[in-house]
Formats: C-alpha cells, structure tokens, sequence
C-alpha cells in the first residue's frame, strides 16, 4: 500500500511565526509531491508542487523534499490568520495518472 | 485559469434515489477523477478516466459508477443511494504529460446527504 503520512494536528504558531508542516511518502518510485491548502468546507487549491531535492520558494511558502529519507515539508514564514486551514500532501508515482493524498494537517494561526 | 465545475454545490437525497453528480472542466484536461471526503479519511478515490469512455477504479468503488462520454465531462453515478454515501464529493481534472503537469486542479466540491 502507497501511502502518504502526515500528523493530524492541529499545529498552533503565533501569527508572523514560520509554521512548518512535514509529510513522509512510503513509495520511493515518487516522482512529484504537491502541497494543498483546504480551507473549511472548501475544495483544496494548489500551494505548489516540488521534483527536485531540495528547496523550492515560492513568496511566504517554500517546499523541501528528501528524497533519500522520503520527506516533503513546507514552510510558511509570516504565518497570517488566513494561513488557518488544512494542508495536504499528495506525491505521484507515475502510475496510472494518480496522486496519493495523506490525511492532511491543521494548521491554526493564533493572533 | 483552469475551472472544474460541478453540478451542485448541496444535495439532498433519500435511500434508494440514483443520483447524478456532474463534473465539467475547461482545460482540455485528459485525466478526470471523483473522490469523495470525510473527516479522518481523507481523500479517497472513487474513479478515474484518463480519456473518453476510459474509466479505472480506484480505491472505493462500490456503489458507484462513472460516465465520461465526452472530454470535458465526468459522471459520477449512485446507482442505489445509501445513508454511508453521505459525504462530500470532489471532482478534479489534470493534464497528461511532462511531470509538473500532473497537477490536479479540484471543483468546489458537492456535499451529499443521503437521508
């Protein structure tokens, strides 16, 4: 079974802190790993997508991935109020056009 | 702008009704999928198709079926529905190719009570 790990929280940070929130991937065939934001009762909307080791900024978020310890993370500077929401990782293995979703993270800002 | 589109955002249904959940997307994307989402689980895959009149199973299949008759159009069907159908159902689309285009972009969601 492919799976996607990421801890339910809810993980609290002060407004203007970095959140960061970590994801593990068991399939080491994983090519790509997205990272959704999902606003309550909404549907998830793309924060942004990584490939390659390393890190990759794109404004407040920035995404890490390791592969050889099969790790995703995404941090958040400047966390804002409106940064509350759950966050989902997702990884592709390149088969069959799917994505495999963990569970996600809530993540609450606190004035 | 890519936009997924779905028929309704709530529906209200008793036991036993078929129910048509609709899906369309305007960006010529060739891999549909319907997922449906609860608290705790997660998003979890009904279907998907990957061209027209294509359709693979995912993981929780039953009691559904799908129709994808033309590109930009998927169905997702509840041939009898139940109490446990009740959930919030996700239509996405991405595009087949390079591999940052596998980016699933999601409709607003259509929440489902079976009562």
């Amino acid at each position: 079974q492919k799976e996607v790990e990421q801890n339910s929280g809810p993980l609290s940070v002060p407004e203007g802190a970095i959140a960061s929130l970590n994801c593990t991937y068991s399939d080491r065939g994983s090519q790509s790993f997205f990272w959704y934001r999902q606003y309550s009762g909404k549907s998830p909307e793309l924060i942004m997508f990584i490939y390659s080791n390393g890190d990759k900024e794109d404004g407040r978020f920035t995404a890490q991935l390791n592969k050889a310890s099969q790790y995703v993370s995404l941090l958040i500077r400047d966390s804002q109020p409106s940064d509350s929401a759950t966050y989902l990782c997702a990884a592709f293995t390149g088969g069959g056009n799917k994505l495999t979703f963990g569970t996600g993270t809530q993540l609450k800002v606190e004035l | 702008d890519v936009k997924v589109t779905q028929s309704s955002r709530y529906l209200v249904k008793r036991t036993g009704e078929k129910v048509f959940l609709e899906c369309v997307q305007d960006m010529d994307h060739e891999n549909m999928f319907w997922y449906r989402q609860d608290p705790g689980l997660g998003l979890r895959l009904i279907y998907f198709s990957y061209d027209v009149k294509m359709k693979e199973k995912g993981d929780i299949p039953e009691g559904y079926s799908v129709s994808r008759e033309k590109k930009e159009r998927f169905s997702l069907i509840l041939e009898s529905a139940s109490t446990n159908q009740t959930s919030m159902y996700l239509c996405a689309s991405s595009h087949l190719g390079e591999r940052t285009q596998e980016t699933q972009y999601f409709g607003p969601g259509t929440r489902l009570l079976v009562l």
